[in-house]
This record gives C-alpha cells, structure tokens and sequence, in this order.
C-alpha cells in the first residue's frame, strides 16, 4: 500500500534550519510529484512547493522562494525539504503529499499525505 | 494567487441532517476544484476532486458540485464520523491554494 513516513518532531532556534523528510513506497516514487503543505497552529494549509519526482524540478511557491530547498534521494524513494533562516512564523505541522494523476494528466490533487512532522521554532 | 473563500466557517447540525458548505474563487478555475477532510490531529484526507468526482472509497453521501468560481461540498446525512475540519482547493494552475476551512460539528 502507498505510504508516505515523515521524520520526526523539530525543535529550532530562530534563524536555525530545518530539513524534513518523507519517504515514501508502495509505488513508483518517480511517477508522482511531492508537495509540501504546511499548516500553523488553528490555521489552514498553505503550499511551499512541488518537486517533479522524474527530473528533480523544483516549482517553490514564491513566498519561500530562496528559502527553500526541495531535493530527492530516487534510490530510496525519499524526498526532503529544508526551510532556513527559521521564525517563529514557520511553527506549524508540515506534510508531504503525492500529487495525483487522472485522466492523462498529473495534478495538485493530494491523494496520499504523510503524517506530519511537527516544526516548533523558539529560543 | 487565486483567492478562495468558504462559507459558513463553522456549522452545527444534526445526525441525519443535509449539509452545505460553500466555495467561491477570486477567478475562474473551470473544474480544477479538490475538497478535503481533516480530522484533528490527522492529515488531511481526499474526498473529492474535479469539482465533482468522488475519491475512492469515500462515502456516496459526500458530493461536489460547481464550476468557474462558485462550489459546493453536500454530505447528504451527515453522521458522527463526518465530525471534521472541511477545505476546499484550487488547482488551477501553481500555486495551489486552499480556503480557510469549515468546521462541522454535531449538534
């Protein structure tokens, strides 16, 4: 069965990084794009990016862009995302996500999401 | 960005009870219209995406509706399970973005 594991809980000092992974299987890892989808405590979910599994590409949201790093390990179905420069602003769950595909085409329609990892910034 | 906009934000009603809740884009997004559960403490779940295609193995009660700016998300007898957080999410091109969030509670 699909499965997206993420690691675990972070806790970082303001202006520390964070790098998150998720690994995934059950599924041809190169077949489908990982997003990242975060969501601050009581709020809702906001995108940081997509990464086309195939070729690497990154596509950031532009809030984050030079912030952010997406990258995959394709040899272990892995992917990972690092967010820097850290504030408390960027407490929040964040969830991997597949990208689903129909019709031909693949889209930002999440089907199957990690269970989140937890990012907590404070001094 | 496209802007979107659900309504009511939080909702009240009974077991067996019709429930709505609305979305509405700053733009046309055509189908490009995906609706999530989430349930506290949990991921989001996929329940329906082009507008109005139901995910598998979601329950036939759960039904989308819609197209260009205006959507709709009906649980046609809503039950204790559907307790939950509801988002809607445009996918009309990058970036995706996704509305604030309906609460549905029982009452």
């Amino acid at each position: 069965q699909v499965q997206l594991v993420q690691s675990g809980a972070e806790v970082k000092n303001p202006g520390a990084s964070v790098k998150v992974s998720c690994k995934t299987s059950g599924y041809n890892f190169r077949s489908y794009g990982i997003s990242w989808v975060r969501q601050a405590p009581g709020q809702g979910l906001e995108w940081l990016g997509w990464l086309n599994t195939y070729n690497g590409n990154p596509n950031y949201a532009q809030k984050f862009q030079g912030r952010v790093t997406m990258i995959t390990d394709t040899s272990t179905g892995t992917a990972f995302m690092e967010l820097r420069s850290l504030t408390s602003d960027d407490t929040a769950v964040y969830y991997c996500a597949r990208g689903t595909c129909f019709g031909g085409n693949c889209y930002f329609v999440y089907d199957y999401w990690g269970q989140g990892t937890q990012v907590t910034v404070s001094s | 960005d496209i802007q979107m906009t659900q309504s009511p934000s939080s909702l009240s009603a009974s077991v067996g009870d019709r429930v709505t809740i609305n979305c509405r884009a700053s733009q046309g997004i055509r189908s490009y219209l995906a609706w999530y559960q989430q349930k506290p403490g949990k991921a989001p779940e996929l329940l329906v995406y082009a507008a109005s295609t139901l995910h598998s193995g979601v329950p036939s009660r759960f039904s989308g509706s819609g197209s260009g700016t205006n959507f709709t998300l009906a649980v046609s007898s809503l039950q204790p399970e559907d307790v939950a957080t509801y988002y809607c999410q445009s996918y009309d091109g990058a970036p995706p973005t996704f509305g604030r969030g309906t609460k549905v509670e029982i009452k």
